[in-house]
């Protein structure tokens, strides 16, 4: 089922970096492209989303980059902090149907 | 957003026995999901739950292993019937909620299911 890479698998931080995570993806139908983020034992929280229109959105600290010729986007954490430390998702969808996930990326980030 | 319930939180059953999980929404939705995790694994699409109708399935998960009911537009169930040890995984409900311009998913806090 896996349409969408995501890297790296693992990230550690020091508080007040900055946090990256990638993903590409291969359909080029998708049009939906958010970020979930995960903390032990929850469900997936909607964190921030894109579609193929804008190059770039900004919500407070969570930025993400799209770059649609080369089918990748990914996550940007501004000032990264302990309580940032969760499992991050990207996702594609085309029409809202068919949502595909990467693989995670678990985050860590040091005080 | 949409505030979603899952029942039971979680559960450990045993090995041929089978669970009904389910997911109760605050408000109608167009559209809702089940998934998988694996522990620490992503999410894996079971089905879509269409209303009044049967699910549409997704490869690899099949109608008589996984039944799914949706009455109406608030509210789902997912069985997992004849379960074995390797059914243990967090099952998600998952809603479209349609806000403004983009329509949104949105997840319920998961059953954590537990076969022995």
């Amino acid at each position: 089922q896996q349409q969408v890479k995501q890297s790296p698998q693992s990230l550690i931080v020091q508080k007040g970096g900055i946090s990256i995570i990638n993903c590409a993806y291969e359909n080029t139908a998708f049009d939906y492209f958010p970020w979930y983020q995960q903390f032990p034992g929850k469900g997936p929280a909607l964190l921030i989303a894109i579609r193929p229109d804008v190059s770039e959105k900004k919500e407070g600290r969570f930025t993400i980059s799209f770059n649609k010729s080369a089918k990748q986007f990914s996550l940007h954490i501004m000032d990264s902090q302990p309580g940032d430390s969760a499992t991050y998702f990207c996702a594609a969808s085309k029409n809202n149907n068919d949502m595909r996930f990467g693989a995670g990326t678990r985050l860590t980030v040091k005080p | 957003s949409a505030v979603i319930s899952q029942k039971p939180s979680r559960d450990i059953c045993q090995r041929g026995t089978s669970l009904t999980i389910q997911c109760q929404v605050d408000s109608q939705v167009t559209m809702m999901f089940w998934y998988r995790q694996q522990p620490g694994q992503s999410l894996t699409l079971i089905a879509t739950a269409n209303q009044g109708s049967e699910a549409t399935y997704e490869s690899g998960f099949v109608i008589d292993k996984f039944p799914i009911s949706r009455p109406n537009l608030t509210f789902s169930t997912l069985t997992v019937s004849n379960m074995s040890p390797e059914d243990s995984s967090i099952y998600l409900c998952s809603v479209v909620w349609a806000s403004g311009r983009a329509d949104e998913q949105y997840f319920g806090p998961g059953t954590r299911l537990t076969v022995t």
